[in-house]
């Protein structure tokens, strides 16, 4: 069955490391999307990228990068991690027109910056 | 303002009975609108989606859109305690997807 995996689910880091969690789908969909998931907030859109080589900030993208080499992978960087990005993050992807795109979302990476 | 807005809860009912959840949202220009279900410690997972003012039924559940008063609602009929849940509330708005933080829903038997 077609899926989507994030790896690690969960990553202990420390302060100033640059840490990168991967996002891998088999539906072949065009759209992919990090996200942050922090009480209180809900879900806040980091990148996201409408196909291959294209990639745009979201709402809460600095300290974040994200690059798109291949339909299947969207991994996220951190540049320089800070305690502030302690979070949830979840992957999703969808395909179609974007206005209306249902999305997928895989298991998660829970992230402790320390 | 928040460009979507939810009651965090906990919203509370009895097994049976009819579950409300409400969202707001700040721009008349949205166009499409998600209900996702999310279990403690899981990922998000689509319950419905509605595209058109007006309601949408599948099985239990029921969403309610009303563009002009900028609000969509998602309607639990027959609540059962499996449904208990965070509900979160999704709008497109210029091919820009942004989620409410949710409303936690208890189902008590």
């Amino acid at each position: 069955d077609a899926e989507i995996t994030q790896s690690p689910r969960h990553k202990i880091t420390e302060t100033g490391r640059q840490v990168t969690l991967a996002c891998h789908q088999t539906w072949n969909h065009n759209n992919m999307f990090w996200y942050r998931q922090d009480l209180g907030h809900g879900l806040r859109l980091i990148h996201y990228s409408y196909g291959v080589q294209d990639t745009n900030k979201g709402e809460v993208s600095d300290g974040y990068s994200v690059s798109r080499s291949n339909t299947e992978d969207l991994p996220l960087t951190l540049e320089s991690a800070a305690s502030s990005q302690t979070s949830v993050y979840f992957c999703a992807s969808s395909d179609g027109i974007v206005a209306k795109n249902i999305q997928y979302f895989g298991a998660g990476t829970r992230l402790s910056v320390l | 303002q928040k460009e979507v807005e939810q009651n965090s809860g906990p919203l509370s009912v009895p097994e049976g009975a009819i579950a409300s959840l409400n969202c707001t949202y700040s721009d008349r220009g949205s166009q499409s609108f998600f209900w996702y279900r999310q279990y403690s410690g899981k990922s998000p997972e689509l319950i419905m989606f509605i595209y058109s003012n007006g309601d949408k039924e599948d099985g239990r559940f029921t969403a309610q859109l009303n563009k002009a008063s900028q609000y969509v609602s998602l309607l639990i009929r027959d609540s059962q305690p499996s449904d208990s849940a965070t509900y979160l509330c999704a709008v497109i708005t210029n091919n820009d997807m942004r989620f409410g933080a949710g409303t936690r829903l208890t189902v008590k038997p």
